[in-house]
């Protein structure tokens, strides 16, 4: 089956930039998203189609996608984006959500 | 704005059929442009995709669970719904349903997910 990815955790002092990456075979070939999730929250769009922001999502939040890895940065991170952060992508018709990556804002 | 809520018993005994629904507001299930989801999260654990469904009717289920699961909708209650039988421990989770603007082919699918529903724990317990 597809796998995605993610490291566990990644810190990041405020103000500085945090990149999560997240690896698949050939993701670059298909579209990845990626989802923020608060405790005890539902999961937040925040980047789709590998680099679109949805409306509301700062313009701190971007994507990309090449090869065999798609990577989320927030530049400037702000004490506000620490969360779980999930990639997503397609294995055939099966739906793939990322191992998952804490970000923790020291 | 679009809504989704979703309803159901918060324990099941192990062995009996869990069943939920996502009731979908601000919007149409009926709408060609979008797919409707249902995903699961075990406590502690990351994001698990369940199924998909079109307005047709047609559906798409994850293998491991796809013996189980059904997936259907009421149009007239602008509602879809989740039964996944036999449930054991291990099906305990919040369940999410969600909107997915999306494309499947009979080989492959795309699409993200934007909007969710605030999810709903299921517990399964005797």
């Amino acid at each position: 089956s597809y796998e995605l990815t993610q490291p566990p955790s990644v810190s990041v002092s405020p103000g500085q930039a945090a990149s999560i990456t997240c690896s698949g075979y050939k993701l670059g070939d298909q579209y990845a998203s990626w989802y923020q999730q608060k405790p005890g929250q539902s999961p937040v769009l925040v980047i789709y189609q590998d680099s679109k922001r949805p409306s509301g999502i700062p313009e701190r939040f971007s994507g990309s996608n090449s090869g065999n890895t798609a990577t989320l940065t927030i530049s400037g991170t702000q004490a506000m984006d620490e969360a779980d952060y999930y990639c997503q992508a397609w294995d055939t018709t099966t739906g793939v959500f990322g191992t998952g990556t804490k970000v923790t804002v020291l | 704005q679009v809504q989704l809520q979703e309803s159901g018993p918060g324990l099941v005994k192990p062995s009996q059929t869990l069943s939920l629904t996502c009731t979908v507001s601000g919007g149409s299930i009926s709408s060609g442009d979008y797919y409707w989801t249902w995903i699961r999260q075990s406590p502690g654990k990351g994001l698990e995709w369940i199924g998909y469904m079109y307005y047709r009717g047609n559906t798409f289920y994850s293998p491991s669970l796809k013996s189980r699961v059904t997936i259907s909708k009421d149009t007239s209650k602008n509602q879809f719904s989740l039964n996944l039988s036999s449930v054991t421990a291990a099906d305990t989770a919040v369940y999410y349903c969600a909107r997915s603007p999306g494309h499947c082919s009979s080989t492959s699918c795309t699409g993200y997910f934007d909007y969710w529903g605030q999810g709903t724990l299921v517990t399964v317990s005797s």
